[in-house]
């Protein structure tokens, strides 16, 4: 069955700082990953999708990640982390060869501290 | 990017009557959409998966008769909560996706039931 771990609740970073957000999967097949950010009281808006081809992908407001095959993670970079980027931050996975669905983590939230 | 729409962003109703949340896809024609429920502090549970002309499927423990389903056209998707009590009380995201990659999400729907 796939599943999705990101294994912090909270990550606390200093304005300024590069930020990690950690995801880990596992699929049988070539998995979809995606990342999404989630406002207060606000849907989820897409940040960036690995599907195919170069293992770092780079997505909206200077996101980027890095699909790992051997370590199964697609944790989320900012080299500069922005009080504005606090939010939650939620990883899924989808195996298109088995299911129509995505299935997301738990969620991260995000501190940046000024 | 894809937008997706929700109406309405907020309803307050009595215990016993029905709502009706509107989807829809604004700017792409979305085959197939999807229900989440989000309970404060946790990721979102899938409830159904709908594809235009067809009927949802539902996530078990989703009670069908509960949370109708209608997917009528390639722009639009509704979720009736039936009969909605307090314990139905939720911020309902409602999803959607063009071709076989990226879900696009609404904004939400904040359900109270007095």
């Amino acid at each position: 069955a796939q599943s999705v771990a990101q294994p912090e609740d909270q990550v606390n970073v200093a304005e300024g700082n590069p930020l990690t957000v950690k995801c880990t999967y596992s699929v049988s097949g070539n998995p979809y990953l995606f990342w999404y950010v989630q406002y207060p009281n606000r849907g989820l808006q897409f940040l960036l999708k690995y599907i195919t081809g170069d293992n770092l992908v780079k997505g909206s407001y200077g996101f980027e990640a890095e699909f790992n095959k051997s370590q199964t993670s697609f944790h989320l970079k900012k080299p500069s982390a922005l009080v504005s980027d606090s939010a939650l931050y939620f990883c899924a996975v989808r195996d298109p060869g088995r299911d129509d669905k995505i299935i997301f983590g738990k969620g991260t939230r995000l501190h940046i501290l000024p | 990017g894809a937008v997706v729409s929700q109406h309405p962003s907020r309803v307050i109703c009595k215990s016993g009557t029905s709502v009706k949340i509107e989807c829809r896809s604004l700017d792409f024609q979305a085959t197939t959409m999807f229900w989440y429920r989000q309970f404060p502090k946790q990721s979102l549970m899938l409830m159904a998966t709908s594809n235009e002309g067809s009927k949802a499927t539902y996530e078990q423990g989703v009670e069908k008769d509960k949370f109708l389903i209608n997917h009528a056209s390639l722009t639009l998707s509704t979720l009736t909560v039936t009969s909605a009590h307090p314990e139905d009380s939720s911020f309902y995201i409602c999803s959607a996706r063009n071709g076989r990659e990226t879900q696009y999400f609404g904004p939400g729907t904040r359900l109270l039931v007095l």
